[in-house]
């Protein structure tokens, strides 16, 4: 069965710091990847998709971005964070035609 | 006007009460109506999945989609207090790109 591992699950980090969050997919190959942002009174945002290694389309311009080194891995990266970073970060991964998303635990992140 | 609108709660029953989930959405392209279930501090999980007018039941939960009104609903039966979560709804047109989600709408089941 496919199985989906986000890390840091929790964090806290200075204004200005960089982050790097990570998601990995085990038992599907070429899966959809997507990072979601869930912040506090708000739906799930949509921030990043990857069809592909190497492929990333951003949906939000904004202070982040991803990247695809391999297969079942997807990266979130900040240079520098701001406030407004704070949030509930999601990774999932898609079946091809319906939708379906399936996510992970969540990295929950404090920027002070 | 919002692509999809959910009340986000908190809606409070008494435990064996039948709960009404709903969500009206605009975009007439949705095709795939989902139904995620969100426990604190816990990512989404996929509660109920589908694709066409009418209902879909799995066991004590029932997924109601009506494409004309554009409304869905979701129902729980004999709620149980491992039922309080926040829930959400989820909306396809189809590939991969968007999966458009509620706001989610808190529930507390109480014993």
């Amino acid at each position: 069965s496919q199985t989906i591992h986000q890390w840091p699950a929790t964090l806290v980090q200075p204004v200005g710091s960089p982050l790097s969050l990570e998601c990995t997919v085990e038992g599907t190959s070429n899966p959809n990847l997507y990072w979601y942002r869930q912040a506090a009174g708000r739906g799930l945002q949509l921030l990043f998709y990857s069809v592909g290694i190497g492929q990333i389309s951003s949906e939000v311009p904004q202070n982040l971005s991803a990247s695809r080194p391999q297969d079942r891995q997807f990266i979130l990266s900040s240079k520098k964070l701001l406030l407004s970073d704070s949030g509930f970060y999601l990774c999932a991964w898609g079946a091809l035609s319906a939708g379906e998303l399936f996510f992970g635990e969540g990295s929950r992140l404090t920027v002070l | 006007q919002k692509e999809v609108e959910q009340d986000p709660g908190p809606l409070s029953v008494p435990e064996g009460a039948i709960v009404s989930l709903n969500c009206t959405y605009s975009n007439s392209a949705f095709q795939y109506f989902m139904w995620y279930r969100q426990y604190s501090r816990k990512g989404p999980e996929l509660l109920m999945y589908t694709y066409s007018s009418g209902n879909k039941e799995d066991g004590r939960f029932t997924a109601q989609v009506d494409k004309s009104s554009k409304y869905i609903s979701l129902f729980i039966r004999d709620s149980q207090p491992s039922d309080s979560a926040t829930y959400l709804c989820a909306f396809n047109s189809g590939g991969y790109q968007k999966v458009t989600f509620g706001i989610g709408t808190k529930l507390q089941v109480i014993p």
